[in-house]
């Protein structure tokens, strides 16, 4: 398997745009977590799907983030409209079983820098 | 909102000096894991305890967990110049959230 497959791996855009980060989990793991980097807050949980269903949102920041998980080889985490407060790093991962035995695979991340 | 507390903040040692670091959480889990992140790249899983468990060893790694303090401890052994990374600790609870403390940042000079 190629690990968790995440696109674009870099994306520059103006504030007020839409921004859509993608996923790949690694094939037949069974949860699926969105994670935002920054300096100043850590490595913060967004939200995370079980089964292709959000379990937990409450991470997300505000309305203006939404996250899908329309099938269980692709997630979508969407910013619109995007604010220069939004610029971090997303990272996807995803797990098997919840992690009881095995561990959380990441992607490279996305680097997201609105201007 | 984060899960976890790390400490300390940042560690620099030498080369073959032992570096420990702690983690503190909050709330009931089903295990504790560490990763490690190299600058730039996404978290790479190094070691997982269970609650009922209260030591693991994997290679130079040892893990301690007290569930009663609600804490974890880190312990990389004769530690090498390629161990220079941040370490976080996560916690898995039982509906499967996985949430990482703030992290560690070690730098191990040659």
């Amino acid at each position: 398997d190629a690990g968790v497959i995440q696109s674009p791996r870099h994306e520059v855009t103006e504030m007020g745009q839409e921004v859509t980060l993608r996923c790949k989990p690694i094939s037949g793991h069974d949860y699926l977590f969105w994670y935002r980097q920054t300096m100043m807050r850590g490595l913060e949980l967004l939200i995370y799907f079980n089964n292709n269903v959000p379990i937990d949102d409450s991470g997300m920041p505000e309305d203006r983030f939404s996250a899908k998980m329309p099938n269980a080889s692709f997630s979508t985490l969407k910013i619109q409209p995007s604010e220069p407060r939004d610029s971090a790093v997303y990272f996807c991962a995803s797990t098997q079983t919840g992690g009881r035995t095995t561990e959380a695979f990441f992607g490279q991340g996305t680097r997201l820098t609105v201007v | 909102s984060q899960q976890g507390e790390e400490d300390p903040q940042a560690l620099s040692i030498q080369e073959g000096e032992n570096a420990t670091m702690n983690c503190s959480y909050k709330t009931s889990i089903n295990n504790l894991q560490w990763y490690r992140q190299n600058s730039g790249r996404g978290l790479v899983h190094l070691i997982l305890i269970r609650s009922n468990e209260r030591e693991k060893h994997s290679g130079r790694l040892r893990v301690t967990l007290d569930t009663s303090k609600k804490s974890s401890s880190l312990l990389i052994t004769a530690s090498r110049a390629a161990d220079t990374a941040s370490y976080f600790c996560a916690t898995e609870d039982s509906w499967g959230k996985l949430q990482f403390g703030a992290g560690t940042q070690v730098v191990v000079t040659p």
